[in-house]
C-alpha cells in the first residue's frame, strides 16, 4: 500500500530564516506530487505541483520554491520566511492520470514569528 | 476563475440523523468530484469520489452528482459524533489540478 510522509510535523521559525520541508511517498511510482498551504480556518491553496522529476508548476508567485530531485521526493523551500508564510503545509500525491484523487500526508504546521 | 463553493456552516445535526452537505462548482467542464473529511488539526482524508451523474453509495456515505446543475452533495446517514469534522468538496476540471472548496463544518450532537 502507499504511504506519504512529511517532516517535520511542527516548526517554529523566525522571520527571515530559510525553510525546507520534505515529503516522500512509498509504494507507488511516477506519482503526481502537490504542495498546499492551509491558513487557519481557510481552504487549501495550491502552491506547486509536479508530474515528474525536475518538473515543477508554480501556482502562486511568492517567496517559496519547490523541487523534485527524485521520483517520490518533493521539497518545499524558502530563502527568507515572511510572517504570512505561517500555516499548515500539506503534501499530496496522486496517480499519474488526469483527474486522479489525491492523498494527503500528515502535514507540517509552520509558525513564523 | 474556476470556483468551488460550500456553505461554511456549522451544520448541526442530532446523532442518528442524515447530514446533507452541498457544493457547487463553476466550471461546466469538470470531470471528477471528491469529498474529503478533515478533523481539526489533521490532514484531509478522502471519503469518496464520483465521476458520473447520479448517486454513489459507500457504507453510510452517498455522493450525489448533477452536472447539469453543477452541484455535488454528500449525505451521511446515521450520523455519529465521530463524524464531526470539516468536509471539503474538491473538483477536477480535466487536468492535474484539483480545486478545493473552503469546507463545511459538521457538528453531530450526541
Amino acid at each position: 500500500s502507499q504511504t506519504i510522509h512529511q517532516w517535520p510535523a511542527t516548526l517554529v521559525q523566525p522571520v527571515g530564516s530559510p525553510l525546507s520541508l520534505e515529503c516522500t511517498v512509498e509504494g507507488t511510482s511516477n506519482p503526481n506530487l502537490y504542495w498546499y498551504r492551509q491558513a487557519a480556518g481557510r481552504g487549501l491553496q495550491l502552491l506547486f505541483y509536479s508530474v515528474g522529476i525536475g518538473q515543477i508548476s508554480s501556482e502562486v508567485p511568492q517567496n517559496l520554491s519547490a523541487s523534485r530531485p527524485q521520483d517520490r521526493q518533493f521539497i518545499l523551500s524558502s530563502k527568507k520566511l515572511l510572517l504570512s508564510d505561517s500555516g499548515f503545509y500539506l503534501c499530496a500525491w496522486a496517480y499519474g492520470r488526469v483527474g486522479s484523487e489525491q492523498f494527503f500526508g500528515p502535514g507540517t504546521r509552520l509558525t513564523v514569528l | 476563475q474556476k470556483e468551488v463553493e460550500q456553505n461554511s456552516g456549522p451544520l448541526s445535526v442530532p446523532e442518528g440523523a442524515i447530514a446533507s452537505l452541498n457544493c457547487t462548482y463553476s466550471d461546466r467542464g469538470s470531470q471528477s468530484f471528491f469529498w474529503y473529511r478533515q478533523y481539526s488539526g489533521k490532514s484531509p482524508e478522502l471519503i469518496m469520489f464520483i465521476y458520473s451523474n447520479g448517486d454513489k453509495e459507500d457504507g453510510r456515505f452517498t455522493a450525489q452528482l448533477n452536472k447539469a446543475s453543477q452541484y455535488v452533495s454528500l449525505l451521511i446517514r446515521d450520523s455519529q459524533p465521530s463524524d464531526s469534522a470539516t468536509y471539503l468538496c474538491a473538483v477536477n476540471t480535466g487536468g492535474f489540478k484539483t480545486i478545493f472548496g473552503a469546507g463545511t463544518r459538521l457538528f453531530v450532537k450526541a
